[in-house]
Formats: C-alpha cells, sequence, structure tokens
C-alpha cells in the first residue's frame, strides 16, 4: 500500500513555463514533506521542504503547496529551465525523530526547448 | 567534507556470492539508512540505523544485513546474493529523521 503516491511518471514541460509535480498522501500522521532531486547517475539531493503547520513554502524559482485536507502537495518550478530536467522524489515524515521517511516513486520531468 | 560517500561504484557478483558495502559520512549524523532504486519503484528503504550500535528493518530488508560499528560508518551485506538484488543501492544519513537526508552517489550491483 503506496503512503506517498506520485502518479505522473513522467512530465515534459517547454522551456520558460511552469512545472508542476504532484504528489499525494495517505497516511494523516505526515507532518513533514520534501522534495528530492535526482540526476542520472547521481543519488538524490534535497531540493525543498514543508511542514504540516504551512500551506506554502518558497525558494527562489521552487515553490510547494500544501493542501492538508485533500492530503496533496505539489512542486512548482517557475520559470523552467533545462537543468531542471531530472526525476524527482516526494517524501513524507513524522516529526518524531525515528520516524521514517517514505518516499514516492518519482517523475521525470523533461524540460523541452 | 566529503558527505556521504560509498564504496564500491559498480560491482558484479553471481548468484550466491557474498558481499559488503560500505557507506561512510563525515557529518557527525545519527541517522543513517540503505535505500535501493529500482525502475518504476523509486526508492525502498531496506535499513537504517538511528544511532551507533543500532539498526532496524525498513520495508524490503530480507536478504541483507547491516552493522552500525562506529557512528560514521553504515554496512550493508547480501550474504548469498541473488539476481531480484540487481539495484542501485544509495546510503543516506541525517541528523534527524524529518530532515533532509544527505544522499551517496549510489553502489550499481549487478546479480548474475
Amino acid at each position: 500500500d503506496q503512503q506517498v503516491k506520485q502518479n505522473s511518471p513522467s512530465l515534459s514541460v517547454q522551456e520558460g513555463r511552469i512545472s508542476i509535480l504532484n504528489c499525494d498522501y495517505t497516511n494523516s500522521m505526515f507532518d513533514y514533506f520534501l522534495w528530492y532531486k535526482k540526476y542520472p547517475a547521481e543519488g538524490p539531493t534535497f531540493l525543498i521542504s514543508i511542514s504540516s503547520i504551512k500551506d506554502k513554502n518558497e525558494d527562489g524559482r521552487f515553490t510547494v503547496f500544501l493542501n492538508k485536507s485533500a492530503k496533496h502537495l505539489s512542486l512548482h518550478i517557475v520559470p523552467s529551465q533545462p537543468g531542471d530536467s531530472a526525476v524527482y522524489f516526494c517524501a513524507a515524515s513524522g516529526m518524531n525523530r525515528d520516524d521514517k521517511i517514505i518516499f514516492g516513486k518519482g517523475t521525470r520531468l523533461h524540460i523541452l526547448p | 567534507n566529503a558527505g556521504v560517500t560509498q564504496t564500491p561504484k559498480f560491482r558484479v557478483l553471481k548468484t550466491g556470492q557474498s558481499m559488503t558495502l560500505l557507506c561512510a559520512q563525515d557529518m557527525n549524523h545519527e541517522y543513517m539508512y540503505w535505500y535501493r532504486q529500482d525502475p518504476g519503484m523509486g526508492l525502498r528503504l531496506i535499513h537504517y540505523s538511528v544511532g551507533e550500535g543500532t539498526t532496524a528493518k525498513g520495508e524490503v530488508p530480507d536478504g541483507y544485513n547491516v552493522s552500525r560499528l562506529k557512528k560514521q560508518n553504515f554496512l550493508l551485506g547480501l550474504e548469498s546474493a541473488a539476481p531480484s538484488q540487481t539495484s542501485v543501492y544509495f546510503c543516506a544519513s541525517t541528523d534527524a529523521s524529518y530532515n533532509e537526508q544527505f544522499f551517496g552517489p549510489g553502489t550499481r550491483l549487478t546479480v548474475l
């Protein structure tokens, strides 16, 4: 039973436009959500996070939105750049120190020239 | 700082052989994790450790063992490799489970 779902395996977006990556979760105990970016042949790297007390967190071109009632979060990238082409993983965790992070299956983003 | 390093980067094993993957971190993190990544499956947690001398099972622990004898090292062992263990293995560490995890570059393992 997937607790963190990324239902779009891939997404193609024109350079300069907005990329929107979606993520749904089922566990209402999750309090903290993260996005990771992964290039081929490299380990994932942290991108941005949000705690459940907020509904938006922004860092430069990246904004994460959280809708707790819908158990849904999204990552917006504006404007999209060629270097944004990567696999993006959504992840969720509780706020206890020993809670595990659960990852989604990832969405491959292609930025088209 | 080197961050999180993994040894080796690549390995090919025959069915039934054993091997140990080494993960080292120089950030004094308490928490360390081993994941495997397979096509279409995302990152799945194999085993993790919340401190030196402690280990716990993750989502897919069967066929693997781990040890955390030193805070900076987390070893993943395969006692008798199977083709189903062909995967890319990532190690990660963090100072608290809900904070960002720092990942190593991965080990690509093929079991024939």
